[in-house]
């Protein structure tokens, strides 16, 4: 079974620029996640989708990101115009329909790594 | 709000001894406690987990355990091994998983 696959795995930008990370679930998790990890903090949360629909977009820092999952399969997560504290590690998540134990377990990609010079 | 916290940013430990790993929380509604591992370069990967109804979970060399009244929870590694060396991250979860800053464990041999 492939897992989360996430792309770039590494993407350097201007200040002011715009950068559209992409993630590809595991095959019919219909749960997706975008968490961010700065340097040395916590891993924090951004948005879920229930297939095509944000359940929550509580974490999103401001109106520079955009997150679309269309169709309910792949996601884009678009930052525009990039600023410096933009910098971190972007990690996709995705797991299976439900509520109970298996559904809280999460399935992480490697990350894309945004730097903002 | 972290609601999450791992206060010890590193640990060191020799192979074969026990590391104990500890995390802290305040919101009373998580129900559900996770232990992921990281590697450089690689996402979390899932661990261990333990419900809120329970106080202890086992699985073979890892042991979570859970104290509701303190808002706490340890994971142990018994016995630790080179390969056990990586980031150590707990999460709670109540809707969603909400993580800690991580501990890097490092197993001297």
């Amino acid at each position: 079974e492939a897992g989360v696959t996430q792309f770039p795995s590494h993407s350097v930008i201007e200040k002011g620029q715009t950068v559209t990370l992409r993630c590809d679930p595991i095959s019919g998790h219909d749960n997706l996640y975008w968490y961010r990890r700065v340097m040395g903090k916590e891993i924090k949360f951004l948005l879920h989708f229930v297939k095509e629909s944000k359940q929550d977009e509580s974490g999103m820092p401001n109106n520079r990101f955009l997150a679309e999952r269309t169709g309910g399969t792949y996601s884009t997560l678009k930052v525009q115009p990039a600023e410096l504290e933009d910098s971190g590690v972007y990690f996709c998540a995705s797991s299976p329909t439900g509520t109970g134990s298996g559904a809280n377990v999460l399935t992480f990609g490697a990350g894309s790594r945004l730097t903002v010079l | 709000d972290q609601q999450v916290k791992q206060n010890s940013p590193s640990l060191s430990v020799q192979e074969g001894r026990i590391s104990i790993l500890n995390c802290d929380y305040t919101n009373s509604m998580f129900d559900y406690f996770l232990w992921y591992k990281k590697y450089p370069a690689e996402g979390p990967t899932f661990l261990i987990s333990i419900s809120s109804i329970k106080d202890k979970n086992e699985d073979g060399r890892f042991t979570v355990f859970l104290n509701k009244s303190a808002k706490h929870l340890s994971l142990h590694i018994v016995p630790s091994q080179p390969g056990d060396s990586a980031v150590y991250f707990c999460a709670a979860s109540y809707y969603k998983l909400s993580f800690g800053a991580g501990t890097t464990v490092t197993v001297r041999a």
